[in-house]
């Protein structure tokens, strides 16, 4: 079983569309959970840090984490044309502050006009 | 805004030959890692380092590979002998102690 599983799409949407992107992993010991914007040829972009359960929102991007069934989400409200490319998600644990990350595959975005 | 920055953008070479790849992390950072993806795969951790030693490594990360902090600011990556499997996005990131983890542009290395 892969630690992080995540659909690669792509997942096409119209513009304006509420986009849910998802995660699940298996490790218990995960603790911190981030998600990341990749364009194509570009270095991963942090969008949301969230640790442990629950709710984070920032701006049209919400971030939802429940340790419980291991299963992460990125929500982007009023999806714009400029969303379109690859999101990352990635978790590590705890107690390590050099703690590395894994990373899931990625989702393609694809948002059009 | 501060930035994680990293040089070159791409860099080829022959198969056999020696690179380095650099990066400068974000100041008062003190966890420095290299990652790499390549082409259509995930983003793989290779090292991370810490007060000046290599604090985890992964198994693609045998001994070919080094890491160095020279001086103050700059963060390396090389590579002794590259294999045409080399190929890929190298990416540097630096992260303060439990923080989240701030990548660059990437070095994109293609091995001929």
């Amino acid at each position: 079983q892969k630690e992080v599983e995540q659909d690669p799409g792509p997942l096409s949407v119209p513009e304006g569309a509420i986009v849910s992107l998802n995660c699940t992993y298996s490790n218990s010991a995960f603790q911190y959970f981030m998600w990341y914007r990749q364009y194509s040829r570009k270095g991963p972009e942090l969008l949301m840090y969230t640790y442990s359960s629950g709710n984070k929102e920032d701006g049209r991007f919400t971030a939802q984490v429940d340790k419980s069934s291991k299963y992460i989400s990125l929500f982007i409200r009023d999806s714009q044309p400029s969303d379109s490319a690859t999101y990352l998600c990635a978790m590590s644990g705890m107690n390590s502050g050099y703690s590395t990350l894994t990373f899931g595959k990625g989702t393609m975005l694809l948002v059009s006009p | 805004e501060p930035e994680v920055t990293q040089t070159p953008s791409h860099q080829v070479t022959q198969m056999g030959q020696e690179v380095i790849l650099r990066c400068v992390p974000i100041s008062n950072h003190l966890y420095f890692y290299w990652y790499r993806q390549i082409l259509g795969q995930k983003v793989e951790f290779l090292v991370s380092f810490y007060n000046n030693e290599i604090s985890e490594k992964s198994e693609i990360f045998d001994d070919q590979f080094s890491v160095e902090r020279p001086d103050g600011s700059n963060f390396t990556l090389k590579i002794r002998s590259t294999k045409l499997e080399d190929s890929a996005m190298y990416f540097c990131a630096s992260r303060e102690h439990n923080t989240e983890a701030f990548f660059g542009q990437g070095t994109r290395l293609t091995v001929v």
